[in-house]
């Protein structure tokens, strides 16, 4: 069974930095690309990046490119999300997302989210 | 543009068939996947590559696609179908991945 379960989430005041972190199983993690999917609260879901497989091949939307990293180790089946001089608009629920046998745009499992919150 | 376009909100009676679409010029040329998503939940993979059902996805769900207008389409809508609704594909230049803003589907 797939589980992404992820962790880091906390409430951060503005400029501040934060790691996420998401523990996969259940499938052989490199083979598949990986992706961050965030939800403000009351809003809509808003992909933010990817990594592929083998670390190489890295996209961000253009409203974390900058601030955030994207990165995973898949020797501890992990994924990752450095987030810098972080916004109020920050605030929302982080998903770790798997994609589909057949790529992307195709997320085939979800974690449950951890929660940032960015507020002064 | 790099947008998808929904109808914010859609009603159905109970038992009748409803189109939820997902507007926006990338879905001209790439494909398009749905999620359903109820409240505290993660959302759910209904519909991938525009016309493709998971397992386990009851078969009244099932996607379309025509010209730069992707749609997902319930036939005999249960209470339980009642959620948001949203579509997702590339942006324009098929680097990125862009969601609709998502239809909130109301079970009559």
């Amino acid at each position: 069974e797939v589980q992404l379960a992820e962790t880091g989430g906390a409430v951060i005041q503005p400029g501040g930095s934060l790691r996420l972190s998401c523990a996969a199983s259940g499938f052989t993690f490199k083979k598949y690309s990986m992706h961050w999917v965030r939800q403000g609260p009351g809003k809509g879901l808003e992909w933010i990046s990817l990594i592929r497989g083998g670390g190489g091949g890295i996209d961000y939307a253009d409203t974390v490119k900058g601030r955030f990293t994207i990165s995973r180790d898949n020797r501890k089946n992990s994924l990752y999300l450095q987030m810098n001089s972080l916004r109020t608009d920050d605030t929302a629920l982080y998903y770790c997302v798997k994609e589909h046998d057949t790529g992307w745009p195709n997320f085939d499992h979800w974690g449950q989210g951890t929660l940032v919150t960015v507020s002064s | 543009s790099s947008e998808l376009t929904q109808d914010p909100a859609v009603s159905v009676a109970l038992g009748q068939t409803v189109r939820i679409t997902c507007q926006g010029d990338s879905l001209r040329v790439f494909p398009t996947s749905w999620y359903q998503q109820k409240p505290g939940q993660a959302p759910l993979l209904i519909i991938y590559s525009t016309t493709n059902r998971p397992s386990g996805v009851p078969d009244r769900f099932s996607g379309s696609s025509s010209v730069n207008t992707a749609s997902l389409i319930i036939t005999g809508a249960q209470a339980e179908d009642e959620a948001d609704y949203y579509c997702c594909s590339r942006d324009i230049s098929g680097n990125l991945i862009i969601f609709g803003g998502g239809s909130q589907l109301t079970v009559l």
